[in-house]
C-alpha cells in the first residue's frame, strides 16, 4: 500500500524483556515521526527523523527507548528492559519535507504494546 | 500543563442533533490541524487552518481558527454515527520539529 506501514499490530511482552517497533514510511518521505499514544489521549511526541539524522528526541522517557532510521527509509523503536508504564499504543508518522509549517502528517495504524 | 486543551473531553450526541468541538490555547500559532481518529487506526488529517479567523468547510465539518490564532473550533452539522471517532487538534510550536496534540474529545452519535 501507499500508507505508513507499522509492525506488528499488536506486541505482549513481559516486564524487563526487549521489545522493537518498526515503521515503514511512504516513500520518498524525507521526515518520520514516532509518538506515544495513552489510552484515550492524544499523541505525544517521541522522536524525529529528517532522512538519516535524529534531529530531536527530546520527547523519549528515559534512555531505555532508543530510535534508529539508518538509510533514511526503515525506522526502528526500540525499548529495553520494558516497564508496565510503557504500555500503549506507538504511532510512527511521515511527511513530505521537513518539519513545521503546515505540513501535515501521514500516520499509520500504530503498535499497541501491552507490558504484562 | 497542555499547550492545547479541548472540551467538552467526551461528547454523546443523537443521530442529526449539532455539536460544537473546541480547542483553546494560550500561545499563539501559525497554523492548526484538525484530525479523526478511530478505533484501531492512525489520525487521519481533516483540515489545517492558517489564516486568524479563517473559516473552512468539509462537508457538514466546519472549522474556524480563532483571530488571535491561539483557538480553534469543530462546528458539526446533523451528526452522522459515522462522525464517531476521536477528534484532535495539533499544531507545530515555534521552532518545534513535532505536531503538539491536544487532549481530545471523544464523540459518540447513536443512531
Amino acid at each position: 500500500g501507499a500508507g505508513v506501514s507499522q509492525s506488528p499490530r499488536y506486541k505482549v511482552a513481559k516486564r524487563g524483556q526487549d521489545v522493537a517497533l518498526r515503521c515503514d514510511p511512504i516513500s520518498g518521505h524525507v521526515s518520520l515521526f514516532w509518538y506515544q499514544q495513552a489510552l484515550g489521549q492524544g499523541p505525544e511526541f517521541l522522536t524525529y527523523f529528517q532522512n538519516e539524522a535524529q534531529l530531536d528526541k527530546s520527547g523519549l522517557p528515559s534512555d531505555r527507548f532508543f530510535a534508529e532510521r539508518p538509510e533514511g527509509s526503515v525506522s526502528t523503536l526500540k525499548i529495553q528492559r520494558t516497564q508496565q508504564e510503557d504500555s500503549a499504543v506507538y504511532l510512527c508518522a511521515s511527511s513530505l519535507a521537513r518539519a513545521g509549517g503546515n505540513q501535515p502528517q501521514h500516520f499509520g495504524d500504530g503498535t499497541r504494546l501491552s507490558i504484562l | 500543563t497542555q499547550l492545547l486543551e479541548q472540551s467538552p473531553q467526551f461528547l454523546s450526541i443523537q443521530e442529526g442533533e449539532n455539536l460544537t468541538v473546541y480547542c483553546n490555547s494560550s500561545s499563539v500559532f501559525s497554523s492548526l490541524q484538525w484530525y479523526r481518529q478511530e478505533p484501531g487506526e492512525g489520525p487521519v488529517l481533516l483540515v489545517t487552518v492558517v489564516t486568524g479567523g479563517e473559516v473552512k468547510k468539509l462537508k457538514r465539518l466546519t472549522f474556524q481558527f480563532g483571530d488571535a490564532r491561539k483557538d480553534s473550533s469543530l462546528h458539526i452539522t446533523a451528526a452522522q454515527p459515522g462522525d464517531t471517532g476521536l477528534y484532535l487538534c495539533a499544531a507545530y510550536q515555534t521552532g518545534a520539529n513535532n505536531l503538539f496534540f491536544g487532549t481530545g474529545t471523544r464523540l459518540t452519535v447513536i443512531p
